[in-house]
């Protein structure tokens, strides 16, 4: 069953911790992301990592940080330097361009996870 | 300004109507263009993606593309109850030579189909 698993579903975190959220794909895709929702808002993006071993800061990387160490795995640290950290956290992946039918970059979600502030 | 702008609704349209939702974008070379649904509470899934002017039709779905205008559509036909969620246009800016590209979305369009 391919799919893209984000676990867990809900986090809680104390203040002053740093807590880290999975996500694990098999879709043998290239790239992977990580996105921050804030309710009524759209998406932006934390980091992402078009191959093992390498990652680049999105838009609001301060307080974050990722590992891309095998291509099926690329966890989200939430650091307590993250002074607002409760929103649903969305992880994403894609083929690379060059390995997309159109060049197309298609990204595929997982369920999220709902990270929340004691 | 915003990079992908969407009127954030709601928008309220009567069952069996036709919903229109739609996009502007800033960045003149922009490639391709994505619309994603998402239900309360869940992750964004895929309903269409186009890349060349013009429409794109996927059953009850049409994406209507003007890069001369900077405009992306989604129309959806014979609207039923189950349509209603938020709606996300989402836009792929210039492809480097490098590959993929980040995404840029729009803060969505909320729709919801009134029986």
């Amino acid at each position: 069953d391919g799919g893209i698993t984000q676990s867990p579903k809900y986090l809680f975190r104390k203040e002053g911790q740093n807590v880290t959220l999975s996500c694990e794909q098999n879709l043998n895709h290239d790239a992977m992301y990580w996105y921050r929702q804030d309710p009524g808002q759209g998406l932006r993006l934390i980091y992402y990592s078009q191959i093992v071993n390498d990652f680049q800061k999105g838009d609001i990387a301060e307080g974050y940080s990722v590992s891309r160490e095998k291509k099926e795995s690329f966890p989200l640290t939430v650091t307590s330097a993250q002074k607002n950290p409760t929103a649903f956290y969305l992880c994403a992946s894609s083929y690379h361009t060059d390995r997309a039918p159109r060049g197309e970059n298609i990204q595929y979600f997982g369920a999220g996870t709902r990270l929340s502030v004691l | 300004q915003k990079e992908v702008e969407q009127n954030s609704g709601p928008l309220s349209v009567p069952e069996g109507a036709i919903a229109s939702l739609n996009c502007t974008y800033s960045d003149r070379g922009s490639q391709s263009f994505f619309w994603y649904r998402q239900y309360s509470g869940k992750s964004p899934e895929l309903i269409m993606f186009i890349y060349s002017n013009g429409d794109k039709e996927d059953g009850r779905f049409t994406a209507q593309l003007n890069k001369a205008s900077q405009y992306v559509s989604l129309l959806i036909r014979d609207s039923q109850p189950s349509d209603s969620a938020t709606y996300l246009c989402a836009v792929n800016p210039i492809i480097s030579n490098f590959g993929n590209e980040k995404l840029t979305f729009g803060t969505g369009t909320r729709l919801t189909i009134i029986p």
